[in-house]
C-alpha cells in the first residue's frame, strides 16, 4: 500500500538546525496531519509528537513539528551527537483505513 | 508507569503459523487502542493491524488480511497476534503499540525468523 515519502538522508553540523520531511496527500498528512519517530538501532521507536506538534511528556522543546499542506516537518534545534540516528512520519490513511509509515530519514550530525 | 512486555523469540518454517503476545500493563487496558508494527531486518515500520481491547473488534493493512488474527483477553490485560502461511519474507521484529493520538509506547518487540 501506498507509504509516506522522506528523504533518505539528512545531514548537519552540530549545534545546527535539521528539518526533516514527509510528504503524503490529502487522504493522511494532509487531513490528520503526521506523527513523527526516532528510532536508535535496536530499539523500538520512540514517539516526539503526534498530529502535527503534540508532544508527549518528556519529549524536549528541540523537537518541533508542523504541516503544510501534504507535507509535514518535523525541525531538530540545537543538534546534540545523540540526535543521529533514524527518524519515520506515520499517518492514518482515511482512503486505505490504515496507518502509512515513511520510509525513514537517517539524519547524521557531523 | 506504562508497560508492553512482548513474548519471546520465534522461529518458524515457511508455511507455519505463530501467535506472539503483548502483556500490558500501567493504564486501563480497555480505553486505548492496541497496534501491531513490523520491521524487517534493516527496513523501514510497517503497520499489520490494530485491535480495540474494549470489544475485540479489529482492522487489518490490506497486505496481511487473510493471514492476520489478532485477540485480546481481558482477563490478563494481553493482545495476541497470529500470523499464518509465513514466508521469508515475514522474518522482522514485531511491536506492539499502545494508541494515545498515534503509537505512543512501544513493547520491545519480538523477532520472528522465518526459515527452513
Amino acid at each position: 500500500q501506498a507509504g509516506l515519502t522522506q528523504p533518505p538522508s539528512v545531514s548537519k553540523g552540530l549545534r545546527q538546525t535539521a528539518t526533516l520531511t514527509c510528504t503524503g496527500n490529502s487522504n493522511n498528512v494532509g487531513n490528520e496531519g503526521a506523527a513523527w519517530l526516532q528510532q536508535h538501532q535496536g530499539h523500538p521507536p520512540k514517539l516526539l509528537s503526534y498530529r502535527n506538534n503534540n508532544r508527549p511528556s518528556g519529549i524536549s522543546e528541540r523537537f518541533s513539528a508542523s504541516r503544510s499542506g501534504n507535507t509535514a516537518s518535523l525541525t531538530i534545534t540545537g543538534l546534540q551527537p545523540e540526535d543521529e540516528t533514524d527518524y519515520y512520519c506515520s499517518a492514518w490513511d482515511s482512503s486505505l483505513s490504515a496507518w502509512v509509515f515513511g520510509g525513514g530519514t537517517k539524519l547524521t550530525v557531523l | 508507569q506504562v508497560q508492553l512486555m512482548q513474548s519471546g523469540t520465534e522461529v518458524k518454517k515457511p508455511g507455519a503459523s505463530v501467535k506472539i503476545s503483548c502483556k500490558a500493563s500501567g493504564y486501563m487496558f480497555t480505553s486505548y487502542q492496541m497496534h501491531w508494527v513490523r520491521q524487517a531486518p534493516g527496513q523501514g515500520l510497517e503497520w499489520v493491524g490494530v485491535i480495540i481491547p474494549s470489544g475485540g473488534k479489529t482492522y487489518y493493512a490490506q497486505n496481511f488480511q487473510g493471514r492476520v488474527t489478532m485477540t485480546r483477553d481481558t482477563s490478563t490485560n494481553t493482545i495476541y497476534m497470529e500470523l499464518s502461511s509465513l514466508k521469508s519474507e515475514d522474518t522482522a521484529v514485531y511491536y506492539c503499540a499502545k494508541e494515545t493520538g498515534a503509537f505512543e509506547y512501544w513493547g520491545q518487540g519480538t523477532l520472528v525468523t522465518v526459515s527452513s
